[in-house]
């Protein structure tokens, strides 16, 4: 079946610093989507890609997808404490409405 | 809109009692789905709906089933606990088609022993 891998499980980094986490699939995906969790809390929608090589900002959060429509990033320039969180991918394929999450990578920021 | 809600927020159960976990969304979303999460595991899809009447499994079902008798409510039932179900649950509910953005609710921390 489908699988979404995500890399790295854990990324600490000092505040300012920049982070990214990557997103690789097994299968050709018809759109991708990011997700953040804050500790504690409940996944909260970022954004969603759907074009092949499309590239989206948010203030200091970029995501981009793969040519191929395999593979993802999110990256996040000048961290800070608030960035703090577990970020997961999740695509899903074909026709299909399921959504296959990656593990997600758990940010910590040292201020 | 309170969007989704889930019942209780944290349960205690003993291995081989039943309950429900409850979700009720009122954005009016054909599509609801419950996930369960544990640590370095992700989200796991367990059951989903993409309709009144309509259920389906999703990658890890047994253990657990499901119902939806109407658009706003999608229970999730465990008839028998096991310690292995000691787990954070999530149910989620969007617009139907693909692409849409699953909205989450609060969670329930359930702790089997």
């Amino acid at each position: 079946g489908q699988q979404v891998m995500q890399i790295p499980q854990y990324q600490h980094v000092q505040e300012g610093e920049d982070f990214t986490t990557y997103c690789n699939s097994s299968t050709t995906l018809s759109n991708i989507q990011w997700y953040k969790q804050r500790p504690g809390g409940h996944p909260v929608f970022l954004i969603q890609l759907v074009k092949s090589g499309e590239v989206k900002k948010q203030k200091r959060l970029t995501f981009q997808f793969g040519e191929a429509k395999k593979n993802s990033s999110l990256h996040i320039t000048a961290t800070q404490t608030t960035d703090v969180g577990t970020y997961f991918c999740a695509g899903s394929q074909g026709g299909s409405e399921k959504l296959v999450f990656g593990k997600g990578t758990k940010l910590t920021v040292n201020p | 809109n309170a969007g989704v809600t889930q019942t209780p927020k944290f349960q205690v159960l003993k291995t081989g009692q039943s309950m429900t976990l409850q979700c009720a969304q009122d954005m009016n979303h054909e599509y609801m789905s419950w996930y369960r999460q544990d640590p370095g595991m992700g989200l796991r899809l367990i059951h989903y709906s993409v309709g009144a009447g309509i259920t389906d499994q999703g990658e890890v079902p047994n253990g657990y089933n499901v119902s939806r008798s109407t658009t706003e409510d999608f229970p999730l039932r465990l008839l028998s606990a096991a310690p292995s179900q000691t787990s954070v649950y999530f149910c989620a509910s969007s617009k139907p088609g693909q692409a849409q953005t699953q909205y989450f609710g609060p969670g329930t921390r359930l702790l089997v022993l």
